[in-house]
């Protein structure tokens, strides 16, 4: 059973706001991950980190940022929020160490109103 | 660059009926493969993986089979049921990569 964890679940907020999701997993997984998803959509890599201290934009330009100080916390802030940003976002982690499997939160749903 | 060409859909099948989503690649290396589901409302999960050639990966009566030759990964289940309703997403993963690639997922319904 993977463990990792997201919150808030669901999210509903106002324009301009600034927002964290949470993101942390108890696997000592290396690597990992935030995707976005529109309803019906594929998904969007839009962060990643190898490790602490390392972060790289995917392949979905994203107005997010993240950090990674410590191995299982894996945050994403929006700085003002907006309609545009309403979407799906999941997180993953793996262990990094060849063809991995990727474990996936819940995921958190976000609404900007 | 890699890529993952998944059936279009939606697909819709009344139960005990037999399912079949293509799911065909592009990589530049020898990846693993993956089929991940995602149930109303709820995030991705792992159904099934293979991580060489002629692997078969199965799970819940899913199966596929990473076929080299075809580069596919065909994902089939003799028999539906009414829970079997979700979006279904192939993926591959290269050794070194440092994500993974996502088809753009197959909408199922399956009616009673």
């Amino acid at each position: 059973e993977a463990d990792i964890y997201q919150t808030p679940r669901y999210l509903v907020i106002g324009t301009g706001k600034k927002i964290t999701l949470e993101c942390s997993q108890t696997m000592g997984h290396d690597k990992m991950y935030w995707y976005q998803q529109d309803p019906g959509m594929e998904l969007h890599l839009i962060h990643y980190s190898y490790g602490v201290n390392s972060t790289e934009k995917g392949d979905l330009s994203s107005e997010s940022t993240v950090s990674r100080i410590r191995t299982e916390h894996f945050p994403l802030t929006l700085e003002s929020a907006r309609p545009s940003h309403t979407s799906q976002y999941l997180c993953a982690s793996g262990r990094g160490q060849g063809k991995e499997t990727q474990y996936f939160g819940p995921g958190t749903r976000l609404l900007v109103l | 660059g890699d890529s993952v060409t998944q059936m279009e859909g939606p697909v819709t099948l009344s139960e005990e009926a037999f399912l079949t989503i293509n799911c065909t690649y592009t990589a530049t290396g020898y990846p693993s493969l993956f089929w991940y589901v995602q149930y109303p409302g709820e995030g991705l999960q792992l159904l099934l993986k293979a991580t060489k050639a002629d692997d078969k990966g199965s799970n819940k009566g899913f199966e596929a089979t990473y076929r080299k030759e075809t580069t596919s990964f065909h994902l089939e289940k003799g028999s539906v049921q009414v829970s079997d309703s979700a979006v279904y997403f192939c993926a591959l993963r290269e050794a070194n990569a440092g994500k993974s690639t996502f088809g753009d997922g197959t909408t199922l319904t399956v009616k009673p």
